[in-house]
């Protein structure tokens, strides 16, 4: 069964502290890797990762994937207090045509002032 | 429109009755996808829509859940005789490539609690 499993489930730091987000999969028909951000209620996308080896870089957020080990991690730096949020990750298979999105259940990043 | 649109933001439904949710995706985006998301949880996937052909409606948890694009543009989710545990976030995303390939913009949700 296809799967997606994030870690830590929750995480509690200080403003400008450095957090890494994990993430591993289990996915037949692997076709991409994606991370979006939940504050609210509608996901937001932060990036979408295909090849191993090539850092996604937005500011204070990067993002790697390791298709061999099946994994990726988020790495925030300087966070601040506007980084609190649900960070997920979700990987794309192909079947029959269509990109279905499997979700972990997310890791909950609360950043204090 | 900018992005896509859900209503009701909230509907708080008694036991059996039916409902009805809305998705209005961003226009000329082809792919539109419905996720039910429990608290605590992340998405899971319900139907995929590919212009009006609903191609993929393997999530669907019974045959209570009903979803039609009629037009290729706005799409109804709707549940009939709704039980405690569809209480949810059903999120609608959409995608202007068919199969969703490049990642979805994802609409705010509607929230149903079901009583």
């Amino acid at each position: 069964e296809d799967k997606v499993v994030q870690s830590p489930l929750s995480l509690v730091v200080h403003e400008g502290d450095t957090v890494t987000l994990n993430c591993s999969y289990e996915v037949t028909n692997f076709r991409s890797l994606l991370w979006y951000k939940q504050e609210k209620k509608a996901p937001t996308f932060l990036f979408m990762l295909t090849s191993s080896g090539i850092e996604k870089k937005s500011g204070r957020l990067s993002s790697i994937l390791d298709k061999k080990e099946l994994f990726s991690i988020l790495n925030i730096t300087a966070t601040q207090t506007g980084d609190s949020a649900v960070y997920l990750c979700a990987v794309a298979s192909r079947d029959s045509g269509t990109y279905k999105y499997i979700f972990g259940t997310g890791t909950r990043l609360k950043v204090l002032a | 429109g900018a992005g896509v649109s859900q209503s009701p933001r909230y509907k708080v439904a008694k036991r059996g009755q039916d409902v009805a949710l809305r998705c209005d995706p961003i226009s000329g985006h082809v792919s539109l996808f419905w996720y039910q998301q429990a608290l605590g949880q992340g998405p899971e996937f319900l139907t995929y829509f590919q212009n009006e052909a609903q191609l993929d409606k393997s999530g669907l948890p019974s045959d209570r859940f009903f979803a039609e694009r009629p037009e290729g543009s706005v799409s109804t989710l709707k549940i009939q005789r709704t039980q405690q545990e569809d209480s949810a976030v059903y999120l609608c995303a959409s995608s202007v490539l068919p199969g969703g390939s490049g990642g979805y913009t994802f609409g705010s949700g509607t929230r149903l609690t079901v009583v």
